[in-house]
């Protein structure tokens, strides 16, 4: 079985600011893990993926997240945080070998993050 | 929202009531997925289809029911065994394993 936790449910930073959101995982055997932002009754969209390779990814608006395989951690981060980037933040797993799972990926239970000015 | 559209945007039902959530994408893509969101309780996952002509039961399957005639649609009903229905649900689809991209939701409430 596969899982995610996103050990906060909140999280305040200050416009400009560093920012951080936590994801830990469990799955058998390689991860390919996900971050998704969800604005107020809108659906998830796509921020950054990682598959292989190097343990920083990039992605949308600025923001990066770190692989950690040894933790088994995935968290987002931002160096300077704003005011705009305030949304439900997700992240997501599924094992990256398919067979037998296909492609179902499991959530986390979401992070709001509130950037004040 | 990428190329999915979700109708309606707002649905009410009354009890008893079957309703149909509407589910259209022009990606191209082979998979779909159908999701219920609830208040601190992230993504669940109702239903999938891999391809056309075939789906599999997500976590919470029970009350609810799919069809996937065409590649591009997968709508999803919400019966009557569905004992709390009031939820929003979002669709989604992806190419193979790759990321999913979702639709804006349709928020459900029962009267």
């Amino acid at each position: 079985a596969q899982s995610v936790a996103q050990p906060e449910d909140q999280v305040n930073v200050a416009e400009g600011n560093p920012l951080t959101v936590k994801c830990t995982y469990s799955v058998s055997g390689n991860p390919y893990l996900f971050w998704y932002v969800q604005y107020p009754n809108r659906g998830l969209q796509f921020l950054l993926k990682y598959i292989t390779g190097d343990n920083l990814v990039k992605g949308s608006y600025g923001f990066e997240a770190e692989f950690n395989k040894s933790q088994t951690s995935f968290h987002l981060k931002k160096p300077s945080a704003l005011v705009s980037d305030s949304a439900l933040y997700f992240c997501a797993v599924r094992a990256l070998d398919l067979t037998g799972g296909g492609n179902k990926l499991t959530f986390g239970t979401g992070t709001q993050l509130k950037v004040e000015l | 929202d990428g190329g999915i559209t979700q109708s309606p945007k707002y649905l009410f039902r009354k009890e008893g009531q079957n309703v149909t959530l509407s589910c259209e994408q022009n990606l191209n893509h082979d998979a779909m997925y159908w999701y219920r969101q609830d208040p601190g309780q992230g993504l669940r996952l109702i239903y999938y289809s891999q391809i056309v002509n075939d789906f599999q039961k997500g976590d919470i399957a029970e009350g609810y029911s799919v069809s996937r005639e065409k590649k591009e649609s997968f709508p999803l009903t919400v019966t009557s065994a569905q004992k709390n229905p009031t939820a929003f649900y979002l669709c989604a689809s992806s190419q193979a394993g790759d990321e999913q991209f979702f639709g804006p939701g349709t928020r459900l409430t029962v009267l």
